[in-house]
């Protein structure tokens, strides 16, 4: 029973240097999102994708791109990694729009770049 | 005005105390809410959800207000396993996202 399995746990990048993250959910949600949780800040949201083949941005896209590669999987990619973005990324998913359902989160990926 | 806001603690309370969190939030659109706990460097998970009329889960009681916009939490009896930030979350009709508050840290000591 894994729920949602995020791929890597912890990263250090350079500054400059591209990655993505993975995501991937086993419990049929239609909906998935990726928040970046910063001390004092709480989580704020990047990226969503209501429904497989949609995607919308959040509070916080800019430097950030994503891809929902089905209704499992949804990635985001860091095109030229910047020190702010140093944070832990979660990614979640939701039955439904997240209304009345509660998201399942992952464990996070702790990101660094220097 | 912030969406969701919380006190941010800590709260440091003995084991066997009750505690309360309030949490209060600026839409009247809103229509969802829930108690996340997070754990130190780990995912938040859903603690409970929050219904108009009220509801209790063992030691957790959560109420909502819909008239003045807040949220509360109740834990009974503490225990240290207690311990860990708790996030007011709530869903604004016609999205499909959710909202979180900075979250309020709970300390529960021997």
């Amino acid at each position: 029973n894994a729920g949602v399995t995020q791929t890597p746990k912890f990263q250090v990048l350079k500054t400059g240097q591209s990655m993505t993250l993975q995501c991937a959910q086993d419990m049929n949600h239609n909906s998935m999102y990726w928040y970046r949780q910063d001390p004092g800040m709480g989580l704020r949201l990047i990226y969503y994708s209501a429904s497989e083949g949609t995607t919308d941005k959040g509070e916080v896209p800019n430097g950030y791109n994503v891809s929902r590669l089905n209704k499992r999987e949804f990635s985001l990619r860091l095109e030229s990694a910047a020190p702010s973005q140093t944070s832990v990324y979660f990614c979640a998913s939701s039955e439904g729009g997240g209304g009345g359902y509660g998201y399942t989160f992952g464990s996070g990926t702790r990101l660094t770049v220097v | 005005r912030k969406e969701v806001e919380q006190d941010p603690g800590p709260f440091n309370v003995p084991e066997g105390a009750t505690v309360a969190f309030n949490c209060t939030y600026s839409n009247s659109a809103s229509q969802s809410f829930f108690w996340y706990r997070q754990d130190c460097r780990k995912e938040p998970k859903l603690l409970m959800s929050v219904y108009s009329s009220g509801n209790e889960d063992g030691r957790f009681t959560a109420q909502l207000n819909r008239a003045s916009q807040y949220i509360s939490l109740l834990i009974r009896d503490s225990k240290l396993s207690d311990s860990a930030t708790y996030l007011c979350v709530v869903n604004r009709r016609g999205y499909s996202t959710l909202t979180f508050g900075k979250g309020t840290m709970l300390l529960v000591s021997p």
